[in-house]
């Protein structure tokens, strides 16, 4: 089961900023980095954000990430119809019962 | 460029075993921990298992403790997971992803494991 909480669905027109949240506690996103992945339709998912607000090489600078306490978001700006897909959070978890834990997932809709 | 090939997924009884592959190649395997995610039909992602660049450590999510084994051939740029007594609960797509610059940084396309009578 998901240790972190995002809500499942978001959804924005084209060109409009949508922002995920996600939730968790002091045992991950509290102590650690969070990740992002986005996970197109019938794909493997891919790498968006690490260490909280980094993008790796080829990802658009439309997305950003940030963290605060134990709570980080996701901001895609500028929505693109590309961009629908599921987007999952991530982090390190100290507890000994996981030791990478994910978010719920969100599905983003471009209406 | 960095590509993971997952092998080794299909049908299999509950209770019976199966070996997953994942050949990998772009980057010096030998130098970086390695990891399988797991993706239930319609559900979210679940880490199932790390392992250290020598194979020294291992790391697995409760769920699958004593029943799952992650091991890595450095000489055969490879990394395995063996699964013994599987449950229906383990039918997913596995994945096999790399920790290079962050955790799961690349990723296979996955293989399907369905545990069922």
């Amino acid at each position: 089961q998901s240790v972190l909480t995002q809500p499942p669905s978001a959804s924005g027109t084209p060109g409009q900023r949508v922002t995920i949240s996600c939730s968790g506690s002091s045992s991950n996103i509290g102590s650690n980095y969070v990740y992002w992945y986005q996970q197109l339709p019938g794909t493997a998912p891919k790498l968006l954000i690490y260490r909280n607000n980094q993008r790796p090489s080829g990802v658009p600078d439309r997305f950003s990430g940030s963290k605060s306490g134990t709570s980080a978001s996701l901001a895609i700006s500028g929505l693109r119809s590309e961009d629908e897909a599921d987007y999952y959070c991530a982090a390190w978890d100290d507890s000994l019962s996981a030791f990478y834990v994910f978010g719920t997932g969100t599905k983003v809709t471009v209406l | 460029e960095v590509q993971l090939v997952e092998s080794g997924g299909g049908l299999v009884q509950p209770g019976g075993s199966l070996r997953l592959s994942c050949a990998a190649s772009g980057f010096t395997f030998s130098s970086y921990w390695m990891s399988w995610v797991r993706q239930a039909p319609g559900k979210g992602l679940e880490w199932v298992a790390n392992i250290k660049q020598d194979g020294s450590e291992k790391y697995y999510v409760d769920s699958v403790k004593g029943r799952f084994t992650i091991s890595r051939d450095n000489a055969k740029n490879s990394l395995y997971l063996q699964m013994n007594s599987l449950r229906a609960e383990d039918t997913a797509v596995y994945y096999c992803a790399s920790i290079l610059i962050a955790p799961l940084d690349y990723w296979g396309q996955g293989t399907l494991v369905t545990v069922s009578s």
